[in-house]
């Protein structure tokens, strides 16, 4: 079992659907990451929690460190929100999901 | 500089050969952090370092192997007889200290070994 699992794995929104990715992670860590990669693209971090809530612009992401998960939230989805989104814990090192493949459709 | 640098962006190389690829993480930045990421996969830890030393080195695969940071700023991964298995995108990232700091990444470096 990965010490990091994310669901889903893929997943197809029209345009304006509010979006949710999941994080379940079975290790203790220092922070958790949200990060964002565009195909053939590097690496962005969109958000490092280590207790509630952060919000920035149309992104929201949440932990709940007693039942290990966060949730990645995207509201009003646009296509240009496509993209793979990662989830990373810190243990450290950064120990990563598999990623889950976002494509919103106009 | 403004963030993590990786060079080469992409390297080429044949079967057998020894490669070297460069990270300059951001200034300051004590923890620096080598990854690779097979396409369609996560990235995979590969070494950890907290200034000098390597940290935690469990996710080399192989004695081919081997990562330097001698003045606790550049780190280089260097692979001895590259394998085609080797080909994946190579990524670095860095942050201010090891602990719940943000962690930075660079754009990485594609190696294709063929």
């Amino acid at each position: 079992k990965n010490e990091v699992e994310q669901s889903p794995q893929n997943l197809t929104a029209q345009e304006g659907e509010f979006i949710t990715i999941n994080c379940s992670y079975s290790v203790g860590i220092s922070a958790l990451h949200w990060l964002q990669q565009h195909p053939g693209g590097g690496i962005v971090s969109l958000f490092m929690l280590s207790s509630g809530k952060k919000k920035h612009g149309r992104l929201i992401a949440t932990i709940n460190i007693q039942e290990k998960h966060s949730s990645l939230h995207i509201t009003a989805s646009h296509p240009r929100d496509s993209a793979v989104y990662i989830c990373a814990v810190k243990r450290p090192p950064l120990v990563f999901g598999k990623g889950t493949r976002l494509s919103v459709i106009a | 500089g403004a963030g993590v640098s990786q060079t080469p962006s992409n390297k080429v190389t044949e079967k057998g050969k020894y490669v070297e690829l460069r990270c300059d993480p951001i200034s300051g930045h004590t923890a620096l952090y080598w990854y690779r990421q097979s396409l369609g996969q996560g990235p995979e830890f590969l070494i950890y370092f907290q200034g000098t030393g390597a940290a935690d080195d469990s996710g080399l695969p192989n004695d081919r192997f081997f990562a330097v940071r001698p003045e606790g700023s550049v780190s280089t991964l260097k692979i001895q007889r590259t394998e085609r298995g080797d080909s994946a995108v190579y990524l670095c990232a860095s942050s201010l200290t090891g602990g719940s700091t943000e962690a930075f990444f660079g754009q990485g470096t594609r190696l294709t070994v063929v």
